[in-house]
């Protein structure tokens, strides 16, 4: 089975903190994907990953930074947490040589912002 | 931009009955993939079922099918048999071509709550 791993379900962080969000997988994916869930808006994508320190930007990635130094690991960062970015965050992944489609998702990380 | 728009915030069903989840979007692209996703209550979001818009044979996967209606940009999701299991949010997804980019835009998601 796939696994998409997110290092914290559940974070509480101070206005101006430095967050990290850290997602693995498992799988050898190739693509990896930072999306944000908030009520009434569904899934925005934040930021995506094709391969290792290659970054783009998705459509809300202002406040928001990325890194991918290693295949499976997919970092979001918060420079200075606002209380705006409460919210769900989601990280997902998906194979480059498999041409279905479908992303392959991590329980989420809740994060509140004081 | 391509949109997708989930117009059923919230819904709900008795056990062993059929639901229907709408979905519509809008796209200029000829060529894309458009996919429900299951999200139950505290755990991960994963795959229903994917249709290829090239494909005029609607996707099923047991108890859930869909009506693709490309002229329409409509895709509808038909849960059969309803299981308390079903409880869950569902998201609507498109994807444009090629489909190892694996972006996608999702709608906002509809509610279900399957009654016992």
């Amino acid at each position: 089975d796939v696994k998409v791993t997110q290092s914290s379900r559940y974070l509480v962080k101070r206005t101006g903190e430095k967050v990290f969000l850290e997602c693995v997988q498992d799988m050898d994916h190739e693509n990896m994907f930072w999306y944000r869930q908030d009520p009434g808006l569904g899934l925005r994508l934040i930021y995506f990953s094709y391969d290792v320190k290659m970054k783009e930007k998705g459509d809300i990635p202002e406040g928001y930074s990325v890194s991918r130094e290693k295949k499976e690991r997919f970092s979001l960062i918060l420079e200075s947490a606002s209380t705006n970015q409460t919210s769900m965050y989601l990280c997902a992944s998906s194979h480059r040589k498999v041409t279905t489609g479908e992303l392959f998702f991590g329980e989420g990380s809740r994060l509140t912002v004081l | 931009a391509q949109t997708v728009t989930q117009s059923q915030p919230e819904m709900s069903v008795q056990e062993a009955e059929t639901v229907t989840l709408s979905c519509t979007y809008d796209t200029s692209e000829n060529n894309y993939y458009l996919f429900w996703y299951k999200q139950p209550p505290s755990r991960q979001m994963i795959l229903v079922i994917r249709q290829e818009a090239y494909k005029q044979q609607n996707a099923t996967e047991n108890r859930f099918s869909v009506n693709f209606q490309k002229a329409a940009k409509s895709f509808s999701l038909k849960i059969s048999d309803s299981q308390l299991g079903d409880t869950a949010m569902y998201f609507c997804a498109f994807m444009n071509p090629p489909a190892n980019a694996g972006k996608s835009t999702f709608g906002d998601g509809t509610t279900l709550t399957v009654k016992p």
